[in-house]
């Protein structure tokens, strides 16, 4: 079993619709976990951190259920600038050894 | 700032060649890493250097050096390459830790025939 698990997508959502998606892990001491986004052909980059108390930002709400373990991100009013793929990130899993998920892609159409 | 850079941007190489691929900070981060990404995976971590002077394994080591030449240079040398080696490679670089954001340099594409 993969130690961080996405599902690969593609979410195919209009502009302004509400998007979740879920990343599963297996360690189940992780306390925190990041979101990077990453678009087509390009570096990842940090979209948000996610603690116990879960986080939001702007369209952007991700959670932490540490008694199933997963967590979630969730878009509103979707923009076709969200396009992009979402990685799920579980750091210092074991000194410097960040796990990435292998990504969930989003696709926003006009 | 130019944050990460990384040179070469494209490469292709024959199987058993040998290339360096170059990564500068200036950040003055700590940390640095060296990842691997393939299509479905997600990125594997090859080898990271917690502090300047010194570098470990990581996920995927095999076929791979590195050299933190100070604390702003780390690079990647592929000694004899392999076509399993073709992949994306991106460098990062962070503040001591891996809980602390992780900034990547823009990639290079790797492709060995």
């Amino acid at each position: 079993r993969k130690e961080v698990e996405q599902d690969p997508g593609p979410f195919n959502v209009p502009e302004g619709a509400t998007v979740a998606f879920n990343c599963t892990y297996s360690n189940s001491a992780s306390q925190s976990f990041f979101w990077y986004r990453q678009d087509c052909r390009k570096e990842p980059k940090l979209l948000m951190s996610v603690y116990s108390s879960g986080n939001e930002d702007g369209r952007f709400t991700a959670q932490l259920n540490r008694a199933s373990q997963y967590i979630s991100l969730l878009i509103r009013d979707s923009k076709l600038s969200d396009s992009a793929t979402y990685l799920c990130v579980e750091p210092n899993t074991g000194g410097f050894k960040t796990i990435f998920g292998a990504g969930t892609r989003l696709f926003v159409k006009a | 700032n130019a944050g990460v850079t990384q040179t070469p941007k494209f490469q292709v190489l024959k199987t058993g060649q040998s290339m360096t691929l170059q990564c500068a900070q200036d950040m003055n981060h700590n940390s640095m890493y060296w990842y691997r990404q393939d299509p479905g995976m997600g990125l594997r971590l090859i080898y990271y250097s917690a502090s300047e002077g010194t570098t470990d394994k990581g996920e995927v080591p095999n076929g791979y050096n590195v050299s933190r030449l100070n604390k702003r240079e780390f690079s990647l040398r592929l000694e004899s390459a392999a076509p399993s080696q073709t992949s994306v490679y991106f460098c990062a670089s962070s503040r001591t830790g891996t809980y602390n954001e992780q900034f990547f340099g823009p990639g290079t594409r790797l492709t060995v025939l």
